[in-house]
């Protein structure tokens, strides 16, 4: 079974960093495009950022470029998020998602991990 | 505000179509596939549809999509209590160099 489970969300004062990761399972890690989607409570969905299969590249949402960095450690079928100088309006539930393909600007989001909760404030 | 535009809001009853709205722009929905997610409350958002009209193994058939020039929409036959959901489209944008949703449409069963 395809797993994507997040952690490192918390309360975190304006200013600081903070740095999630996504351990996956189920599934060749090597073989997929990664992305981190966010939603702020009872708000929509924001594309954060995506890194092809071998992390030849990278791509970021404007609101956070510059201040988040992804990256991916295929032996250890891992995702990590580093995200320096949040902001209040970074507050979000921030999803790990495995895309249908090797890329990270071509195909869908395809399995959705559950989140964990990043709080600005 | 959100790239692509959806409406806030669809209802209908069981056993009626309902349909939902996504219109975007040249950069986006008019020049890049389409994909819509379903959000059940409480959840993570799921796959719905690729590539403009495509199920993923393990949607229903009363799940379609659609869509023609800066527009596509998500029509639900059929429709059920367990259907009453988020509904997200995203698409990739060629301004951006990023992926972009739509703000959301909720549906509500009657």
């Amino acid at each position: 079974e395809v797993q994507l489970v997040e952690s490192g969300g918390t309360l975190v004062p304006p200013g600081r960093s903070l740095r999630l990761s996504c351990a996956a399972s189920g599934f060749t890690f090597d073989d997929y495009a990664m992305h981190w989607v966010r939603q702020p409570p009872g708000k929509g969905l924001e594309w954060v950022s995506g890194i092809n299969w071998n992390s030849g590249s990278t791509g970021y949402a404007d609101s956070v470029k510059g201040r988040f960095t992804i990256s991916r450690d295929n032996a250890r079928s891992s995702l990590t998020l580093q995200m320096n100088s949040l902001r209040i309006d970074d507050t979000a539930l921030y999803y790990c998602v495995k895309d249908r393909g090797l890329f990270w600007g071509s195909d869908a989001f395809e399995i959705w991990g559950q989140g964990t909760m990043v709080t600005v404030s | 505000q959100s790239a692509l535009t959806q409406p806030p809001s669809a209802s209908g009853t069981p056993g009626q179509r309902v349909t939902i709205s996504c219109s975007g722009s040249s950069s986006n929905t008019g020049s890049n596939y389409v994909f819509w997610y379903q959000q059940l409350p409480g959840t993570a958002p799921k796959l719905l549809i690729y590539r403009n009209n495509q199920r993923p193994s393990g949607v229903p058939d009363r799940f379609s999509g659609s869509k023609s020039g800066t527009s596509a929409s998500l029509a639900i036959s059929g429709l059920r209590s367990e259907d009453e959901a988020d509904y997200y489209c995203a698409a990739w944008d060629d301004s951006l160099s990023g992926w972009v949703f739509g703000g959301g449409t909720k549906l509500t069963v009657l």
